[in-house]
């Protein structure tokens, strides 16, 4: 079955201080893996988007890993700010025609001052 | 270029009302996809269109159908409301001629039945 199992489920951490969100899956056959951030209230926001081919990528403070062997998924967010409070939704895209997107259940970040 | 938008923001109906949702995508993309978000939930793919087709669907009941027009533009019906309806309903529109075929989301539409 096709999924995309995101930990914690909820992380508070103090303004800049590291952390790292966690996101396994089990899609297959695998096109590529996104993150995106999603503040409350709006539409998420894309992070980052890997290929097999590719095991880090960074945007800012964020950096993404990702090992297509295991299946498993980082995020790394550096020297939090307020700002960075949202929930972090993985979702994995299966390769084929229909480009199909299993989502994550996100992990929501709070950051406090 | 301008982003996706979409309207209403916020919706307030009544059960067994009907409900139609509106999303512009950006210009030059020509798929749009609706989702819904719940508490809990995460997103929930309702389906997609492409040229006026649709192309993708979800596992939503009939009383959730859309269309799309020949500019892109999209419009999501919900019919026959129901309280469980009450969401962050999504849209996103991407380039399929994009290899990574990244998804672009408006704001939301908050919908809330009572």
């Amino acid at each position: 079955k096709n999924q995309v199992e995101q930990s914690p489920q909820s992380l508070i951490i103090l303004e800049g201080k590291n952390c790292t969100l966690q996101c396994n899956y089990t899609v297959s056959p695998f096109s590529n893996l996104r993150w995106y951030k999603q503040d409350t209230g709006r539409g998420p926001v894309s992070l980052t988007i890997m290929t097999f081919s590719e095991n880090t990528k960074s945007n800012g403070r964020y950096t993404a890993t990702l090992d297509a062997d295991t299946k498993q998924s980082s995020l790394h967010i550096t020297a939090s700010q307020l700002s960075d409070s949202a929930s972090y939704i993985c979702v994995v895209s299966k390769a084929g025609n229909n480009r199909k997107l299993i989502w994550g259940l996100g992990t929501s970040l709070a950051v406090n001052p | 270029k301008a982003g996706v938008t979409q309207t209403p923001r916020y919706l307030i109906k009544t059960r067994g009302q009907q409900v139609t949702l509106s999303c512009s995508p950006i210009s030059g993309h020509r798929s749009v996809s609706w989702y819904q978000q719940t508490p809990g939930q995460g997103l929930q793919f309702l389906f997609e269109y492409f040229s006026e087709t649709q192309r993708n669907k979800g596992n939503f009941p009939g009383r959730f159908s859309g269309r799309q027009f020949s500019n892109s533009r999209s419009e999501m019906n919900v019919s026959t409301l129901e309280l469980g309806d009450s969401a962050l309903y999504l849209c996103a529109s991407s380039d399929p001629g994009q290899l990574s075929y990244e998804q672009y989301f408006g704001p939301g539409t908050r919908l809330t039945v009572t």
